[in-house]
């Protein structure tokens, strides 16, 4: 069955430094989005990205925050500077044209130290 | 922002009983999403519904769409064990768009053999 693929599951990185999330989405879909989980919080959307541009972003996702598709199966989330806050497991999702339902990969761990 | 309310927060349940929850709004949803979530994983779509007053159901899981379109329930019947996790309920809000979806504080299921 297809699914959506992250990489790293768990990544270290010390405040300031740069991190980029990767996510490979289900082949056939066009929407991917990143949402981010705080440890023991609920869900919440970042971004939308559709057609090579992002479609709608959330207060959360901030100027350090960028997506790119860098080729015709990546999808990936930078962030430019982390803060400790930033710690949080980020889920990459995707769906397909005109279909509401997502569908998330299992998740990276980002813990900012 | 929208919120949803998810209620019960969390349950301790006997092996084979019903298990009943539910989310609600004061916001206009076009779709209501139960997703499961296991320690460490992302969340795992269950139940898509879409149509007010709609009921679905995907083996012993249940879920409809209020004819309010302002809630949903989820009913689990004759749980297992592996029942045990995090249900969340989301939906995209009316006038929303596609892939951002709202999410509860979410339902965290026990299960005694």
């Amino acid at each position: 069955e297809p699914e959506v693929t992250q990489t790293p599951s768990h990544q270290v990185t010390q405040m300031g430094q740069e991190v980029i999330l990767r996510c490979v989405p289900i082949s056939n879909h066009l929407y991917f989005y990143w949402y981010r989980q705080i440890l023991g919080q609920k869900v919440e959307f970042l971004v939308s990205f559709y057609n090579n541009e992002i479609s709608e972003k959330s207060e959360i996702f901030d100027d350090q925050f960028s997506v790119e598709r860098p080729d015709g199966s990546n999808f990936t989330l930078k962030i430019r500077s982390t803060k400790l806050e930033d710690s949080a497991m980020y889920f990459c999702a995707s769906s397909d044209l005109g279909a509401t339902e997502a569908f998330f990969g299992q998740g990276t761990r980002l813990t900012v130290v | 922002g929208q919120q949803l309310n998810q209620s019960p927060q969390s349950m301790f349940i006997q092996e084979g009983e019903d298990v009943s929850m539910n989310c609600t709004s004061s916001s206009i949803f076009n779709t209501w999403l139960w997703y499961k979530q296991d320690p460490g994983e992302g969340p795992v779509l269950l139940i898509a519904l879409y149509k007010a007053g709609e009921l679905t159901s995907n083996g012993r899981l249940t879920a409809q769409f209020g004819i309010t379109r302002k809630d949903s329930f989820l009913n689990i019947s004759a749980s297992i064990p592996s029942d045990v996790g995090i249900y969340f309920c989301a939906g995209t809000v009316y006038g929303g768009s596609q892939g951002n979806l709202i999410f509860g504080k979410g339902t965290k299921l026990s299960v005694k053999p």
